[in-house]
């Protein structure tokens, strides 16, 4: 099993470029989120979705929007980069909401 | 809304030295789980608990969570270069459906 698998590893962007940031799970999960890390501030819920069809904001949503395209793949949309959202990026899932999460090997953006 | 604070940021020990990490929610959480990232990483779930007082052991790991539930304790015994990365709680307050990371510890062991 792969486990959670996150594409690209890295990406440059310039301010106002969009993208999407790609995340699939082979564990069948019903719980997936997207977390951003800045150094000394931890992880950062940015949206989650508890199960598939369903999506919420978390802790910082704007700027961003996600979509559950289906019980493996959740996907999170920069429509116009801005530096703030220079990061690294992790998804992350859960068989249910609350129980532990499995996290991917992160995508490192920057935005100049 | 929820904070949930980590002490120290920081803290760097001979190998061998016991080393603990704090965390500390402004309140009443419904569970708490432990991280660790290695540099370069991403995080790795340790563990959750979810009762009062309650304490677990994984070899040289002790968890507790506080008897009044806001706050818990990461103590590594002995520590390993091995056991260098961060360590992160993230905590989930009654009523709310995310958990809420706090910032973390950094620990570095010097062999």
């Amino acid at each position: 099993n792969a486990g959670v698998t996150q594409t690209p590893k890295f990406q440059v962007l310039k301010t106002g470029q969009s993208m999407t940031l790609q995340c699939a799970q082979d564990m069948n999960h019903n719980s997936m989120y997207w977390y951003r890390q800045d150094p000394g501030m931890g992880l950062r819920l940015i949206y989650y979705s508890a199960s598939e069809g369903t999506t919420d904001k978390g802790e910082v949503p704007n700027g961003y929007n996600v979509s559950r395209l289906n019980k493996r793949e959740f996907s999170l949309r920069l429509e116009s980069a801005a530096p703030s959202q220079t990061s690294v990026y992790f998804c992350a899932s859960s068989e249910a909401r609350y129980l532990e999460q499995y996290f991917g090997p992160g995508t490192r953006l920057t935005v100049t | 809304g929820q904070q949930v604070m980590q002490i120290p940021q920081y803290q760097h020990v001979q190998e061998g030295e016991d080393f603990t990490t704090y965390c500390n929610s402004s309140t009443t959480l419904s569970n708490i789980q432990w991280y660790k990232q290695r540099p370069g990483g991403h995080p790795v779930f340790l563990i959750q608990l979810v009762k009062s007082g309650e304490v677990k052991k994984q070899k040289r790991l002790t968890f507790q969570f506080g008897e009044a539930k806001k706050n818990s304790s990461l103590h590594i015994t002995a520590t390993q270069t091995t056991d260098v990365g961060t360590y992160f709680c993230a905590g989930r307050e009654s009523g709310r459906r995310a958990l809420t990371f706090g910032s973390g510890t950094r620990l570095q062991v010097q062999p």
